[in-house]
């Protein structure tokens, strides 16, 4: 199956910083690729996300940008807060109409 | 509206024992799919359906069955109990119009001793 690799495992930065975290794949079949925060003990929550015809998208603070020719995507986190605090999943989905997740990456912002 | 709805939300079970975990839709959605998520890992795709009784396995399908009777309802089931089935169950539905975006349950934590 798809097999997607996300890194870092853990990134810790300070308030106000930029957080920057990076998935690979492998099948160029995928054409959805969402990106979601799950805070302790509830369900993963959408934050932003990008189809394959689109290069970058931004809402707020928070921006995917997508290159298929690389195979890689990438969510951008600017002005961290606190709140921000989680653990982050790239996911993609190759057309099957069901997501293949990252391993996650836990972002602590440092007050 | 109620979206995904998952019951239980928490289980034990003893190792052997089955059991059915629920998954209901409200919103006509064509595609469900369920996963499992381990402790401080990803979720991992486990069956997923495409519609009324059409299923597939995802990564990880050894040791459980679905069926898709009804374009509602995405039962999952445990037919005999592991202690590496212990995980947190999470059942997503998405529709051809609702531009891919999916919606997720809130949950079955499961535990198997």
């Amino acid at each position: 199956g798809e097999n997607v690799e996300q890194h870092p495992s853990t990134l810790s930065v300070q308030e106000g910083d930029s957080a920057v975290i990076k998935c690979t794949y492998s099948d160029s079949a995928s054409n959805y690729f969402p990106w979601y925060k799950q805070e302790l003990g509830k369900r993963p929550q959408l934050i932003i996300d990008i189809r394959s015809n689109v290069g970058e998208k931004k809402d707020q603070r928070i921006a995917v940008t997508l290159n298929k020719t690389a195979k890689h995507f990438s969510l951008h986190i600017t002005e961290t807060q606190p709140e921000d605090s989680a653990v982050y999943f790239c996911a993609l989905d190759t057309g099957r109409r069901a997501l293949t997740f990252g391993s996650g990456t836990r972002l602590q912002v440092q007050p | 509206n109620a979206g995904v709805t998952q019951t239980p939300k928490f289980q034990v079970l003893k190792t052997g024992q089955s059991m059915t975990l629920q998954c209901a839709q409200d919103m006509n959605h064509e595609y469900m799919s369920w996963y499992r998520q381990d402790p401080g890992m990803g979720l991992r795709l486990i069956h997923y359906s495409v519609g009324a009784g059409i299923t597939d396995q995802g990564e990880v399908p050894n040791g459980y069955n679905v069926s898709r009777s009804t374009t509602e309802d995405f039962p999952l089931r445990l037919l005999s109990a592991a202690p590496s089935q212990t995980s947190v169950y999470f059942c997503a539905s998405t529709g051809l119009g609702s531009h891919y975006g999916y919606t997720f349950g809130s949950g079955t934590r499961l535990t198997v001793v």
